[in-house]
């Protein structure tokens, strides 16, 4: 299953929304994750189930979709929030992730 | 705390062999499935390998397969991957992660820092 993220890079001002998507080539279900990854870190799980916000995620994180068409919602932008983001599903093997999309300040 | 703490990353020759270790502390690492992910330099990320918790199902991405073994050791809390004809196309930052979802396939729950593969002359 191909994952594809758009956009690829996306400019955003501290204190405003940010959109992502996130597309399968084929349905998953809701069996898709989102994670966050910031420079020089590994990444970390934001959501999972698609919607579901993993342990000690903010609640401006937020997920939605199923099948094949997944958005990533960050309300009211942190500093910390701007680095990559990946869609991965875990559907079926082989596990994929989406190529990525930078979230960085405008 | 979960913490996932992987070793034996290095440089290695194209061809060579390098095995890596992840110990797993902080959680009951006998029920959970343990996977490899890589990233190379300023690239995304591509999964790697998968054991389940008891060891008894396995998986490869087509890239690695019958090059890479993976395996565990529950009494060890530990997990290794076994690299072998390493090419530079491995070259990557080797994340070890702790899965979730009865059966798999998994989302990644908990992720090490990393351990830097370079395969070069």
């Amino acid at each position: 299953t191909v994952m594809t993220q758009s956009p690829e890079t996306l400019s955003v001002s501290p204190g405003e929304r940010a959109t992502l998507s996130c597309r399968a080539s084929q349905s998953v279900s809701s069996n898709l994750a989102w994670y966050q990854q910031r420079p020089g870190q590994a990444p970390s799980l934001l959501i999972y189930g698609a919607s579901t916000r993993a342990t000690g995620i903010a609640a401006r994180f937020s997920g939605s979709g199923s099948g094949t068409e997944f958005t990533l919602t960050i309300s009211s932008l942190q500093s910390e929030d701007f680095a990559v983001y990946y869609c991965q599903q875990y559907d079926n093997w082989p596990h994929t992730f989406g190529q990525g999309t930078t979230l960085d300040i405008k | 705390e979960v913490q996932l703490v992987e070793s034996g990353g290095g440089l290695v020759k194209p061809g060579g062999s390098l095995r890596l270790s992840c110990a797993g502390t902080g959680f009951t690492f006998s029920t959970y499935s343990m996977n490899w992910v890589r990233q190379a330099p300023g690239k995304g990320l591509e999964w790697v390998s998968s054991i389940s918790s008891t060891g008894k199902n396995i998986y490869y991405a087509d890239s690695v397969k019958g090059r890479f073994t993976i395996s565990r050791d529950n009494a060890k809390n530990s997990v290794l991957l076994q690299m072998n004809s390493l090419t530079g196309e491995d070259t990557a930052v080797y994340y070890c992660a702790r899965g979730r979802r009865a059966g798999g396939p998994y989302y990644f729950d908990s992720w090490g820092q990393g351990t830097l593969v370079t395969v070069s002359s």
